[in-house]
Formats: C-alpha cells, sequence, structure tokens
C-alpha cells in the first residue's frame, strides 16, 4: 500500500543553519504531497504542498520539490529560526472510494537552539 | 476561539473501562477525520464522516464507534480499553471530502490506558 518514510529526529540545529527534512513515498501513479507541522501544542497545520512532478511547494522560507525521479519531497530551509521548533509531518494523498484520505509518515521532530 | 477542539487533552483510565472522545469545529467545514498517533508517532486514519455520513472506515477495532449528531461534531467513544489502545487521538476537519485535502486539526487527545 501507499506509504510515507521520514528520516527520524531529532533533529537539532543552531539558529540560521540550514535544514533539510528527507522524505520519500511509495504510491501507484502520482499523489499530491503535503508537508504538515505540528508546533508544541497545538494540531497538525498545512505548510506547503505539491500537486505534481516538478512542482515547488513554498511557504514561511521552507521549499520541497516533488521529485518523480526519486519519489522524494524533501523539505529545505535556508535559515532556521527557533520560532520553527515543531514536528514536521510528510503526507500523500490517496483517493479512496472517491474520497480523500492522507496518509502521513512518522514525523521528524526539529529543535532549534539560539 | 478555536477553530477544531477537542476535549479532554489528556484521559488516564483503566483497562476495561469505557470513554469518549468529543471533537467541534467551527469552520462550517463538511468532512470530518479522527487519526490516531502512536507510539512511533505515525499518524493514521481511523475515521471520516461527510455531513453526518460515515464515509471513511479503516480497519479499526469494532470497540471504537464514531458518532457524528450533526456536521460540526465527531466523538469518538472506545468501548472495553485495552492497553494497546494507549495513543494520542487527533481530531481534523476539511472544507470537503473530494476537492479540498487542506485539513485543520485540534490539538491532539493523550489516551493512556493502564
Amino acid at each position: 500500500g501507499d506509504s510515507v518514510t521520514q528520516m527520524e529526529g531529532p533533529v537539532t540545529l543552531s539558529e540560521e543553519a540550514f535544514l533539510t527534512i528527507n522524505c520519500t513515498y511509495t504510491a501507484t501513479g502520482y499523489p499530491s504531497l503535503f508537508w504538515y507541522v505540528q508546533y508544541p501544542g497545538e494540531g497538525l497545520q498545512l505548510l506547503l504542498k505539491a500537486t505534481k512532478a516538478d512542482d515547488k511547494g513554498s511557504n514561511k522560507g521552507f521549499e520541497a520539490t516533488y521529485r518523480k525521479e526519486t519519489t522524494s519531497f524533501h523539505l529545505e530551509k535556508g535559515s532556521v529560526q527557533v520560532s520553527d521548533s515543531a514536528v514536521y509531518f510528510c503526507a500523500l494523498k490517496r483517493v479512496s472510494g472517491g474520497y480523500n484520505k492522507l496518509i502521513f509518515g512518522a514525523g521528524t521532530r526539529l529543535a532549534v537552539h539560539p | 476561539d478555536t477553530a477544531v477542539s477537542q476535549t479532554p487533552k489528556y484521559l488516564v483510565t483503566q483497562m476495561g473501562n469505557d470513554k469518549s472522545i468529543k471533537c467541534e469545529q467551527n469552520l462550517g467545514h463538511d468532512t470530518m477525520y479522527w487519526y490516531k498517533q502512536d507510539s512511533k508517532k505515525f499518524l493514521k486514519i481511523m475515521f471520516s464522516y461527510n455531513n453526518k455520513e460515515l464515509i471513511i472506515n479503516e480497519t479499526v477495532p469494532n470497540r471504537f464507534s464514531p458518532k457524528s449528531p450533526d456536521k460540526a461534531h465527531l466523538n469518538l467513544h472506545i468501548n472495553s480499553l485495552e492497553l494497546g489502545d494507549s495513543a494520542v487521538y487527533f481530531c481534523a476537519s476539511s472544507p470537503d471530502s473530494t476537492t479540498n485535502e487542506k485539513l485543520f486539526f485540534g490539538s491532539g487527545t493523550q489516551l493512556s490506558v493502564l
């Protein structure tokens, strides 16, 4: 079945460091891909998405490019801030019985220190 | 006001008990979901309702019974709780079930079965 694999955390960085969180997927066809973020004490919220191959999703300085050759959707940010500390979830959309279903990875915790 | 709110935030109970988790959304969305996050942080869909009608029912023990009295509420009742039910349960909503895959999550209910 469809699945999403993320790099294990925690990822610990100093402020202004470059961030990469790896995400690869297994699916039939080319599903839409997403990154969700969960800040401490809150629910998940959509960070960015890409709906087809070579699309780049971006938001709040984060970017991810849909790579069908490597079935990947790695999350990057050039300079992280302490406020980026959160858990990041990669996900894909599958249509099941005509309805949308999001399949999530295990989440990667990011801790950014001053 | 919180868009998707679920109660309680923490729930500690004994094996064999019956408990409920409530969820309400004030976004006017048609579709609501329950997700379970296990100890390895994988987030898996359990149920989805669209306008009070069950549309997604994953392989979940029938001890779990969702109920949607109206499209703004989706409650989760669990009978005969087992140790393996310990997890964080997330409620979510989306504008609809087919065209808009953006989910809005509650902050989770941490269930501990002793």
